[in-house]
């Protein structure tokens, strides 16, 4: 089954700064990498998403990128402000549309 | 599209009482899925319903949980004698038609005394 991996699992950056959070999936047949931002006692809340179909889409500040070849997909937030403070949630998802999630990474922004 | 919402927003029950979490209200979609994540971990898969039936289910989603859709709007998560472990923030979520992204209630704080 698939598998994704998420580095790093703590991000503190300055703000203003940019921001990369990177994903690695192991299914070849995953065709669809959401992004999620959760804040604490919130549920995850999509933030942007990418299709296989597709290397890179933006929104703002925030963009993905997507390697079908090398299995990854990876976060850019640019010009970080402290609301970005969060925790940030990569996942695949297989032909069942079972969402597989990354483990989280906490990004922090340092005023 | 509508938010999803969950009720309770907070449950505190005893070791082997039963408890039912809800997801309300619910559009006309037609897949629906129930995650939980333990305090500080990844957001793990349960279930996923279609069409009013359980299409997939992980190995969590063990003989003490069941789901229903009982009026064609609420969608619930069961379980049946709860145990320390399954202390966890369920979410409900749902697919979203056209785009065919996942939009997630509030969640389900669960504490098992």
């Amino acid at each position: 089954g698939e598998n994704v991996e998420q580095h790093p699992s703590t991000l503190s950056v300055q703000e203003g700064d940019s921001a990369v959070i990177k994903c690695t999936y192991s299914d070849s047949a995953s065709n669809y990498f959401p992004w999620y931002k959760q804040e604490l006692g919130k549920g995850p809340q999509l933030i942007i998403d990418i299709r296989s179909n597709v290397g890179e889409k933006k929104d703002q500040r925030i963009a993905v990128t997507l390697n079908k070849t090398a299995k990854h997909f990876s976060l850019h937030i640019t010009e970080t402000q402290p609301e970005d403070s969060a925790v940030y949630f990569c996942a695949a998802s297989d032909s069942n549309y079972q969402l597989i999630w990354g483990a989280g990474t906490k990004l922090i922004i340092k005023p | 599209e509508p938010e999803v919402t969950q009720t309770p927003s907070h449950q505190v029950t005893q070791m082997g009482q039963e408890v039912i979490l809800r997801c309300v209200p619910i559009s006309n979609h037609l897949y629906f899925y129930w995650y939980r994540q333990i305090l500080g971990q990844k957001v793990e898969f349960l279930v996923s319903f279609y069409n009013n039936e359980i299409s997939e289910k992980s190995e969590i989603f063990d003989d003490q949980f069941s789901v229903e859709r009982p009026d064609g709007s609420n969608f619930t998560l069961k379980i049946r004698s709860t145990k320390l472990e399954d202390s966890a923030m369920y979410f409900c979520a749902r697919m979203d038609s056209g785009n065919y992204g996942y939009t997630f209630g509030s969640g389900t704080r669960l504490t098992v005394v």
